[in-house]
């Protein structure tokens, strides 16, 4: 499967623990990016890296979240002592140098964390 | 200013039919407006994306309607099948910079 690959699929913690997420994106993509989608909305945006520079961090990524992309490579999002208002489900997409044939973002299946 | 309404939130079609969902936004520094699908326990998908150089843009039974001067774009999806079933999010981006996401809508097309 050539596809943007994040584990695990389905995360449960209780409130206060750590969880962490990996996305592989497509080989070739340099930018990665991680969304946040709640139930009834759209993505939203969380974090942005050019190859291993976090170019971009929203507003909604707290002290509690970080993020990482050591080598450019694979990704780590990091939730550090989780809430109940964290429950989510959290996508990774990439996208390749440049704007590409037509811009597209590549979206993994997500990583559904539920906060007890 | 970065925000992209959706609507409606919701949508019932019968099959044949003709699937029309909505949005507008305020940014004037867009320039790019992808419409993206996404099927239960799955990540969004490209469905078709329009640049605001052009007014509309066809890709078999999906089209895109793009209005520059009222910054509103909508897609159709005829002759609907209970397949297209899904969320769709409207979305756009500046040059280089994120892309925002409409709230969605949920289509459900009956037999």
């Amino acid at each position: 499967d050539t596809g943007v690959s994040q584990n695990p699929r389905h995360k449960i913690t209780k409130r206060g623990q750590n969880v962490t997420f990996r996305c592989d994106p497509i080989s070739e993509h340099n930018r990665l990016y991680w969304y946040r989608q709640t139930l009834g909305q759209g993505p939203e945006f969380l974090t942005y890296f050019q190859n291993e520079a976090q170019l971009e961090k929203s507003r909604l990524l707290s002290d509690r979240f970080s993020a990482e992309r050591p080598k450019g490579s694979f990704s780590t999002l990091e939730i550090q002592r989780t809430e109940q208002g964290d429950s989510a489900m959290y996508l990774c997409a990439s996208r390749p140098r440049g704007e590409g044939v037509t811009g597209e973002l590549f979206f993994g299946e997500g990583s559904r964390l539920t906060v007890l | 200013q970065q925000q992209v309404k959706q609507s409606p939130q919701s949508l019932i079609v019968q099959k044949g039919g003709i699937s029309i969902i909505n949005c507008a936004y305020e940014n004037t520094a867009f320039d790019y407006f992808p419409w993206y699908q996404q099927f239960p326990g799955k990540g969004p998908a490209l469905l078709i994306a329009i640049r605001p150089d052009v007014s509309e843009k066809k890709e078999g039974r999906f089209t895109i309607s793009f209005n520059k001067s009222a910054k509103q774009f909508s897609l159709h999806i005829m002759d609907s099948q209970p397949g297209d079933s899904a969320t769709y999010f409207c979305a756009a981006r500046v040059r280089f910079q994120k892309l925002v996401f409409g709230t969605g809508t949920r289509l459900l097309v009956s037999p």
